[in-house]
């Protein structure tokens, strides 16, 4: 059971450019989320899902976009990357309700 | 703007002291949960607590959810080494049970 599973683990960008994260999890849990991590800034909420087919915007949403088009898959897209993107992202699974959330192991993106 | 904030933002103290981390917010939150994350890892689950006044005893941590359901502590008892690590609250709340963080507390224990 692999749980949540993130790649890249580690990117280069160059300002302007764009890619795509990809979360995958295995778990069947309904809500998937994407968070980032900044020093002193704890986990912000960039987007997140409850459902295939709904999605919607979190804390940090701009710059951001996001789709689900199956359970188990939910990419997070940087359409022209920015140095303020740099930061470490973290993808979430969990079942809905007041339910444990289950981690990947996380992308540090260094945008130059 | 996060919505939890948490105190104090940093925390260094000798093995065997006893500590207490707050987590605070103006939203009533339908529970809050306690994680702990280690360096290059995502955060794990310590706790959940879903009741007004509720307080929850993990070996030496002590969580306790606030009578209003805004707010929340935990308290380790003789802190040891292995606790160090940064300690993040989640509360669970609008009409899609989005999932939010706080602002963290970076626990390091000296031996």
């Amino acid at each position: 059971n692999a749980g949540v599973t993130q790649t890249p683990k580690f990117q280069v960008l160059k300002t302007g450019q764009s890619m795509t994260l990809q979360c995958a999890q295995d778990m069947n849990h309904e809500y998937m989320s994407w968070y980032r991590q900044d020093p002193g800034m704890g986990l912000r909420l960039i987007h997140y899902s409850v459902g295939a087919g709904i999605t919607d915007q979190g804390e940090v949403p701009n710059g951001y976009n996001v789709s689900r088009s199956t359970t188990e898959d939910f990419p997070l897209r940087l359409l022209s990357a920015a140095p303020s993107q740099t930061s470490v992202y973290f993808c979430a699974s969990r079942r809905a309700y007041d339910t444990e959330a289950f981690f990947g192991q996380g992308t540090r993106l260094t945008v130059v | 703007t996060q919505l939890l904030e948490q105190s104090p933002q940093f925390l260094s103290i000798q093995e065997g002291e006893n500590l207490t981390v707050y987590c605070n917010s103006s939203s009533v939150f339908s529970s809050l949960q306690w994680y702990r994350q280690e360096p290059g890892e995502g955060p794990v689950l310590l706790v959940t607590v879903v009741t007004g006044g509720e307080v929850k005893k993990l070996k030496r941590l002590t969580f306790q959810f606030g009578d209003a359901r805004k707010d929340s502590s935990l308290h380790i008892t003789a802190a040891q080494p292995g606790d160090t690590g940064l300690y993040l609250c989640a509360g669970v709340g609008g009409a899609t049970n989005k999932l939010i963080f706080g602002t963290g507390t970076l626990l390091a224990v000296q031996p």
